[in-house]
């Protein structure tokens, strides 16, 4: 079954460093997504993009995040300034069609990013 | 502003007892899901509800969705330790952002 694959599994950086979590979606949808979850609590969306352009943002993705469609199958999450509460899991996930489908959300595995 | 809110937050229970889990929201909403969550690992779709009084079943798993009290139910029948996982009920508000629930982290003891 395809699945959405994330690069890395654990990425530790320093605080103020930029970092970029990958994230491959599945190939034939045209929906994805990025949320996280701090550790114990709930998860909380990011960010949502189509058609090579953000759809949504939360309050929670101002301007040190960014996301970017380099290729036909890559899709990234940059934050350019790290802090120590941007420690988190980070899932990404795709989907293939809009509202009124069935089609649920499929997530990534995530990336925990650890900032020192 | 959607709010989600799941009931309990933590249970513990025994194998072969029967539970449900329930899922509040606060607004009108498209489209409720539920997930699985094994500790340290990403989120398994479960459910898709789609419609008032819409219910699925698998396995040992029944979600039930109630528009108009804007209420969904994950029914656990017998339960059995692999059941053992932390359980998001989401809802969609006009667009495609999931908002997620508490989560109700679920202990199934042998």
């Amino acid at each position: 079954e395809p699945e959405v694959t994330q690069t890395p599994s654990h990425q530790v950086t320093q605080m103020g460093q930029e970092v970029i979590l990958r994230c491959v979606p599945i190939s034939n949808h045209l929906y994805f997504y990025w949320y996280r979850q701090i550790l114990g609590q709930k998860v909380e969306f990011l960010v949502s993009f189509y058609n090579n352009e953000i759809s949504e943002k939360s309050e929670i993705f101002d301007d040190q995040f960014s996301v970017e469609r380099p290729d036909g199958s890559n899709f990234t999450l940059k934050i350019r300034s790290t802090k120590l509460e941007d420690s988190a899991m980070y899932f990404c996930a795709s989907s293939g069609s809009r509202q009124g489908s069935n089609q649920p959300q499929h997530f990534g595995d995530g990336t925990r990013l650890s900032i020192l | 502003e959607l709010k989600v809110e799941q009931n309990p937050l933590f249970l513990s229970m025994q194998e072969g007892k029967n539970y449900t889990i329930y899922c509040n929201y606060s607004t009108t909403s498209d489209r409720l899901y539920w997930y699985r969550q094994d500790p340290g690992k990403s989120l398994e779709s479960l459910f898709v509800l789609l419609s008032n009084g819409a219910v699925k079943q698998e396995g040992r798993l029944m979600a039930s969705l109630d528009t108009k009290a804007r209420l969904s139910t994950l029914h656990i029948t017998a339960a059995v330790h692999d059941l053992s996982a932390t359980y998001f009920c989401a809802v969609t508000g006009g667009g495609n952002k999931l908002t997620f629930g508490t989560g109700t982290q679920l202990k199934v003891e042998l």
